[in-house]
């Protein structure tokens, strides 16, 4: 877990702004994941990538945008065309192949974006 | 695709009482069932996993329990402690190149 770094932590964002969240991470794990939190809410996926140059949408794109230029590294974009981005934000990380069946998923230590 | 349902919602329990959070899920492919623990405020954790292998697995005050024929999985936390409180979250998985589906997720208060 120690190894997914999240920043900033705390970060505002005034309407019509792009904002960028960081998140890297030194676990040496193929996938990396975006998922989005509102209060006393639970999980939905934003986007993820399981290999270099390559990502796929989740359930909530609209309105994000991401990156995987490194194995390492999985920056979220939150876009002006996001109308309610304040919000807690997850970046993960997994293991592919490493079993026969699913993989376990280990989590950043969030961000948290409010729209000021 | 595979949906994951948990209950209860919220669930309150004297400090000292057993816990017990259910989940179904809907495709039979899936064989990995992680649970994960989320503090106000801090990233879900994993706590416990199971695999579609095993019926049962279990960890100092927690233990899983799969049915891969009713499709459903259950968390027990037994002897609860204040520190217990925390949302829980149930998942479903298939092969490591599958989404991971998340349960709507589970608000313990253990009440001292």
């Amino acid at each position: 877990d120690g190894g997914i770094t999240q920043s900033p932590k705390y970060l505002f964002r005034k309407e019509g702004q792009n904002v960028t969240l960081s998140c890297e991470q030194n676990l040496n794990h193929d996938a990396m994941y975006w998922y989005r939190q509102d209060p006393g809410q639970g999980l939905r996926l934003i986007y993820y990538s399981q290999i270099v140059n390559d990502f796929q949408k989740g359930d909530i794109a609209e309105g994000y945008s991401v990156s995987r230029e490194k194995k390492e590294s999985f920056p979220l974009t939150v876009t002006s065309a996001q109308k309610n981005p304040t919000a807690f934000y997850l970046c993960a990380s997994s293991i592919l192949g490493a079993s026969s069946s699913g993989n376990t998923i280990y989590f950043g230590e969030g961000s948290w974006l409010t729209v000021v | 695709g595979e949906n994951v349902e948990q209950h209860p919602s919220t669930l309150s329990v004297q400090e000292g009482d057993s816990a017990v959070i259910k989940c179904t899920y809907s495709d039979s492919a899936s064989n990995y069932f992680p649970w994960y623990k989320q503090e106000l405020g801090k990233r879900p954790q994993l706590i416990i996993d199971i695999r579609s292998n095993v019926g049962e697995k279990k960890d100092q005050r927690i233990a899983v329990t799969l049915n891969k024929t009713a499709k459903h999985f259950s968390l027990h936390i037994t002897e609860t402690q204040p520190e217990d409180s925390a949302v829980y979250f149930c998942a479903a998985s298939k092969t490591s190149y599958d989404k991971v589906i998340f349960g709507p997720g589970t608000s313990l208060s253990v009440i001292p």
